[in-house]
C-alpha cells in the first residue's frame, strides 16, 4: 500500500556533526516531497521541498536527496546545533488517487551537547 | 508565529461537554486543513477546506463538526467524544489547495490544540 515511513525512529548526534534523517516512500505516483521540523509544544514547520524531477536541493545548512530509482528521501543537517533538535517529518505529494499528501511517522533527533 | 493562529492551546474536557476549537490564518491563503496527531502516528488529514467549501472529509466521525465561515478562519466543533480522541489537533492552510492548477504546496502549521477528553 502507499506509505510513507523512517528508517529510525530516533537519532542521536553530537553538536557540531552532520545529521542524516531517511525516509522511504513506496508510491511512484508522488512528484513533490517535503520535510518538516517539528520542537515540542510546536505545530511541524516547513524546511525544505523538493520536486521529482530534481535528485538533491540545498537550503541553508539543509539538504533534501531524493532517490526516486529506491524510492528514498534524505534531510541531511550539516553542523547540527542544539535548536536542531525535533521531530522531522517527510511528506510526499501524490496525484494517485485524487491529490494527497501522506505524512511519515516522524524521527526524533536527538543534539548532545 | 507562523501566521496560524490556533486557540486554545490546550483544552481538558469530559465526554459530554461540547467545546471548539479555532484557527486563524493571516497569510491570503485559500485553503485550510485540519490535523489530528497522535503519539507515534503520522499526522491524520480530517478535513479540507478551499475557499470555504469542505472538499474533503476522511471518514471523520460525526461528533467531529468542522465550520469554516470565511478563507481566515476554521473551526472544529466537539461534542460527546471518546478518550480514544485525546491528541493535539493541528490546523494547516496553503496559498491554494494541493494539486490546483499542477501546482504543489507546503503547509504553514499553528501550534496545535493539546485535547485531553476525560
Amino acid at each position: 500500500g502507499e506509505s510513507v515511513g523512517l528508517h529510525l525512529p530516533t537519532l542521536s548526534v553530537q553538536e557540531g556533526d552532520n545529521s542524516i534523517i531517511n525516509c522511504a516512500y513506496s508510491n511512484s505516483a508522488s512528484d513533490y516531497f517535503i520535510w518538516y521540523k517539528q520542537e515540542s509544544g510546536k505545530g511541524p514547520q516547513f524546511i525544505i521541498d523538493i520536486r521529482s524531477n530534481m535528485d538533491k536541493r540545498q537550503g541553508q545548512r539543509v539538504t533534501v536527496l531524493l532517490n526516486k530509482t529506491v524510492k528514498h528521501l534524505s534531510l541531511q543537517i550539516a553542523a547540527t546545533q542544539p535548536g536542531d533538535s525535533a521531530v522531522y517529518f517527510c511528506a510526499e505529494n501524490t496525484r494517485a488517487g485524487g491529490f494527497k499528501t501522506i505524512f511519515g511517522a516522524g524521527t526524533r533527533l536527538f543534539v548532545k551537547a | 508565529e507562523t501566521g496560524v493562529t490556533q486557540t486554545p492551546r490546550h483544552l481538558v474536557m469530559g465526554m459530554t461537554n461540547k467545546k471548539s476549537l479555532k484557527c486563524e490564518q493571516h497569510l491570503g491563503h485559500n485553503a485550510m486543513y485540519w490535523y489530528k496527531q497522535s503519539a507515534k502516528k503520522p499526522l491524520e488529514l480530517m478535513f479540507v477546506y478551499s475557499l470555504e467549501e469542505r472538499v474533503e472529509n476522511n471518514s471523520v466521525p460525526s461528533r467531529f463538526s468542522p465550520e469554516c465561515p470565511n478563507s481566515s478562519h476554521l473551526f472544529l466543533h466537539l461534542h460527546t467524544l471518546q478518550p480514544e480522541d485525546s491528541a493535539l489537533y493541528l490546523c494547516a492552510s496553503s496559498p491554494k489547495l494541493r494539486g490546483t492548477g499542477g501546482a504543489n504546496y507546503g503547509y504553514t502549521f499553528g501550534s496545535g490544540t493539546r485535547l485531553t477528553v476525560v
